[in-house]
């Protein structure tokens, strides 16, 4: 079946380090994703979301990747610091959310 | 403002038995999702209600669960009886304006445990 998910369950980083986190879908007609991040004891927050028609979208810090051949996605997140800590969610347009990645950020 | 607030943020039952977990969406937030993550795995849409109608009910997982969102403005999931897969932690999320669904803001989650 069609499904979201995620290469890696956990990532852990030194502060300061670049993080990526990956996501992979099935569905080639989803024209739309997302990526949460979720801290211990919230729910998801919305951090940056990008459509089909682009290959990659930036933000504060972050930038999301988009490879449409490969049906790939990823979160790149500079100079990673211990605020980042948290589960990190990819999301197509119809709410489907992978599992989900753990990133750790060391001192 | 304040954000989506649920209730509890933690239940512990036993199976067979009764929970209500309750949403207080956003205020002026039409759109109202309820959402479920079984341990360690993905987060799973169950429905969605625009004010006190339901838009998509797909991902309920049987007639155990029930949603009503009476007059539009705060929701109620309740699950009759418990089982033990039930458990997990059940997030709420609501959005302004149905175009943009994406806009979700999401509340804290409520932690159910069955025993």
């Amino acid at each position: 079946g069609e499904s979201v998910g995620l290469h890696l369950p956990t990532l852990s980083v030194q502060e300061g380090d670049n993080s990526i986190i990956n996501c992979a879908y099935s569905n080639s007609a989803s024209d739309y994703f997302i990526w949460y991040k979720q801290e211990s004891g919230k729910g998801p927050q919305f951090i940056i979301d990008i459509r089909s028609n682009m290959d990659k979208r930036q933000g504060q810090r972050v930038t999301v990747l988009l490879n449409k051949t490969v049906k790939h996605l990823s979160l790149q997140i500079a100079a990673t610091q211990p605020g980042d800590s948290a589960v990190y969610f990819c999301a197509e347009n119809d709410m489907r959310f992978g599992a989900g990645t753990r990133l750790t950020v060391k001192p | 403002e304040a954000g989506v607030t649920q209730f509890p943020s933690h239940s512990v039952i036993e199976k067979g038995q009764t929970v209500t977990l309750r949403c207080d969406p956003i205020s002026g937030h039409d759109n109202l999702y309820w959402y479920r993550r079984v341990m360690g795995k993905e987060i799973k849409f169950l429905l969605h209600f625009v004010k006190e109608s339901k838009q998509d009910e797909s991902g309920m997982p049987n007639n155990r669960f029930l949603a009503e969102r009476t007059g539009g403005t705060y929701s109620t999931l309740k699950v009759q009886p418990a089982e033990l897969e039930d458990s997990g932690v059940y997030f709420c999320a609501s959005s302004q304006d149905l175009a943009r669904f994406y806009e979700q803001y999401f509340g804290p989650g409520t932690r159910l445990t069955v025993t």
